[in-house]
Formats: C-alpha cells, structure tokens, sequence
C-alpha cells in the first residue's frame, strides 16, 4: 500500500492566517492525490482533485499543489469555518490511502 | 445533486456480520465514470477504505479486510450493499457510503459521501 504521511498532525491559527499542510506519499503519485475536509461528526468534503483543480463551489482561498511524493495544501487566509481535520487521499493505486489528518485549531 | 444514504443495524454483536445498503438517489447507479464505494472511520481515528463496486458488479477489496468483506449491487433499486462478517470491536466505526468519481482525464476522487452510521461491535 502507499502510505501517506501528513504534517503537522495539528496546528493552532488565527482566523486570516496562511495555513500550510504538506501530504507526503511514499512512493511517486504524479498528481493523483486528493484533499478533503472533515467537520466534527460530518462527511468528509472533497476540496481539491487532481493535486491542484479546485472543486466547483470551493472558495479560492484553498488551493493545492505538488507532484511526485510532496503535496501542499494551502489556506491563503482562514475563515473561521475552516477550523475543521484535512485529509489527502491518494488516488493512483489501490487501495485508495489516506494520511492521518491534521487538525487545524483556534488559536 | 446525487445524495447517498446508509442504512442498517447501528449494533452488531461479535462474530457476527455487519450489513449496510447505501441507496443512492439524484442519479443513477448505473452511471459511468462511478465506483459506489465503502469507507470506515474507527473513532477519533483517520478513513480506511474498504472497497467498491460498479454498477456491472465488478468489485474491489481492500486486503486488509482479509475478505471478509462482500459487496453488492442492487441497480433495480438503485442501491449497494456492504456485508463484513465475523466483526470484532476492531471493526466499530461510522461508516460511510460514497461515489469514487473517475473523470476525463482519469482522475478519481470521492465527490459525493453519504452522512455516515456509527456501528458498535459489542455483546
């Protein structure tokens, strides 16, 4: 299976912060990795397909990047709706994996 | 709009089997470009997918279900179904029923999730 590794595991912001989560696979993915969003007790919610094609009714303050075995999502400036888990996904082998998550936190 | 909906019993004693239906409704589960999906969540924890199927019957297993997992489609009523026998409490978890979309270009991502079910292994 291709294991992917998220860091950090959580991080403490303010609301209009940059936010950066890196998603590392282990082992080359091209740009089959996917980003979702996770609120408490709810579905999880697709962000970004595609390494960096954003999904349609998501705000353009989310964006995604990176090929091969490095992955960055990034939130230009947080809303306070953003507090919520990130998961990336990769999608070029099976079985799909997800990382671990990172909770992004009030500060 | 498609929207998924998992139903079943929310707890099942050990040894014996969990069985869900996700019923898919907005569109059909015949579509292309579709794999009907099954993904787990033990509490507090991260999302482990368990496999999917599409609508011809062809399925995917996760082997680390160690195939104790059968899935199944019902396309007359436009619905699929999750069977996991001999569950521990190590299978607890809310599950959750989703479409694994293919595009185009060949991409593949989960677009569509269902709200998700909690169940409890336990005697």
């Amino acid at each position: 299976d291709i294991q992917m590794t998220q860091s950090p595991s959580s991080l403490s912001a303010s609301v209009g912060d940059r936010v950066t989560i890196t998603c590392r696979a282990s082992q080359s993915i091209s740009t089959y990795l996917n980003w979702y969003q996770q609120k408490p007790g709810k579905a999880p919610n697709l962000l970004i397909f595609a390494a960096s094609s954003l999904q349609s009714g998501v705000p353009l303050r989310f964006s995604g990047s990176g090929s091969g075995t490095d992955f960055t999502l990034t939130i230009s400036s947080l809303q306070p709706e953003d507090f919520a888990t990130y998961y990336c996904q990769q999608s070029y082998n099976t079985p799909p994996t997800f990382g671990q998550g990172t909770k992004v936190e009030i500060k | 709009q498609v929207q998924l909906q998992e139903s079943g019993p929310g707890l099942v004693k050990p040894s014996q089997t969990l069985s869900l239906t996700c019923t898919v409704s907005g569109g059909s589960i015949s579509s292309d470009n579709s794999f009907w999906s099954w993904v787990r969540q033990p509490p507090g924890r991260g999302l482990e997918w368990i496999g999917y199927i599409y609508s011809t019957g062809s399925t995917y297993h996760n082997p680390s279900l160690k195939r104790r997992d059968t899935i199944s489609v019902d396309t007359s009523k436009n619905q699929f179904s999750l069977e996991l026998r001999s569950v521990t409490a190590a299978d607890t978890a809310v599950y959750y029923c989703a479409r694994y979309y293919f595009d185009s270009s060949g991409y593949y991502y989960v677009d569509y999730w269902g709200q998700g079910t909690l169940v409890t292994v336990s005697s």
